[in-house]
């Protein structure tokens, strides 16, 4: 079975502080992605990446930037955490075609005070 | 552009009942298109998915869903609810090529009342 692993499933940062959560997949998948999900707004991606090095801005890219030095591991970094970044962060991979399902991640809670 | 849109943020049933979750998309391209589900403090998993194979797509759970090009729709449906179906369930479309951006409906609540 396909395994997408979050680093944690909640996390409380402060103000100003920088945050990484991490994602690891175990399916040499090409495509990773990170979402953040708020209810009523569904899920929002934030950046995606299909290769290694590579990286594309999703559709809120704004304050957050990633990194991917390794096929199986995508990070996300908020370079300084802000009270409008507390959210659900999901992360997921996929093969490289478009008839294939993304795998999610249980989910970061990441609380910003 | 693709986009998705469900109508209905929360939908009730009685357990037993028949449950039916509306998706409509809009693609200029023939789509691929997802319903995925997610359980309370959980990620998504899919629970079925059209490839231009069969427009009567059988997933896990006992839902299914039919593709319906004229009327761009992709609705779920399951006979018989069950209490353990009460979650969040969520429709996504994508194109053609492995950069398109999947785009994913903003969730439909289900609740199961006993």
């Amino acid at each position: 079975d396909v395994k997408v692993t979050q680093s944690s499933r909640y996390l409380v940062k402060r103000t100003g502080e920088k945050v990484f959560l991490e994602c690891v997949q175990d399916m040499d998948h090409e495509n990773m992605f990170w979402y953040r999900q708020d209810p009523g707004l569904g899920l929002r991606l934030i950046y995606f990446s299909y290769d290694v090095k590579m990286k594309e801005k999703g559709d809120i890219p704004e304050g957050y930037s990633v990194s991917r030095e390794k096929k199986e591991r995508f990070s996300l970094i908020l370079e300084s955490a802000s009270t409008n970044q507390t959210s659900m962060y999901l992360c997921a991979s996929s093969p490289n075609w478009a008839r294939y399902e993304q795998y999610f991640g249980p989910g970061t809670r990441l609380t910003v005070t | 552009a693709q986009s998705v849109t469900q109508l209905g943020s929360h939908v009730s049933v009685s357990e037993g009942a028949l449950v039916l979750l509306r998706c409509n998309y809009s693609s200029s391209v023939p789509p691929y298109l997802f319903w995925y589900v997610q359980y309370p403090n959980q990620g998504l998993q899919l629970l079925l998915k059209y490839t231009s194979a069969a427009t009567l797509v059988k997933g896990i759970n006992g839902f299914e869903a039919e593709f319906k090009k004229s009327e761009t729709s992709f609705h779920l449906t399951k006979p018989s609810a069950h209490m353990s179906d009460a979650a969040e369930y969520f429709c996504a479309v994508s194109g053609q090529t492995s950069y398109d951006k999947v785009i994913f409906g903003p969730g439909t609540s289900l609740s199961v009342i006993p």
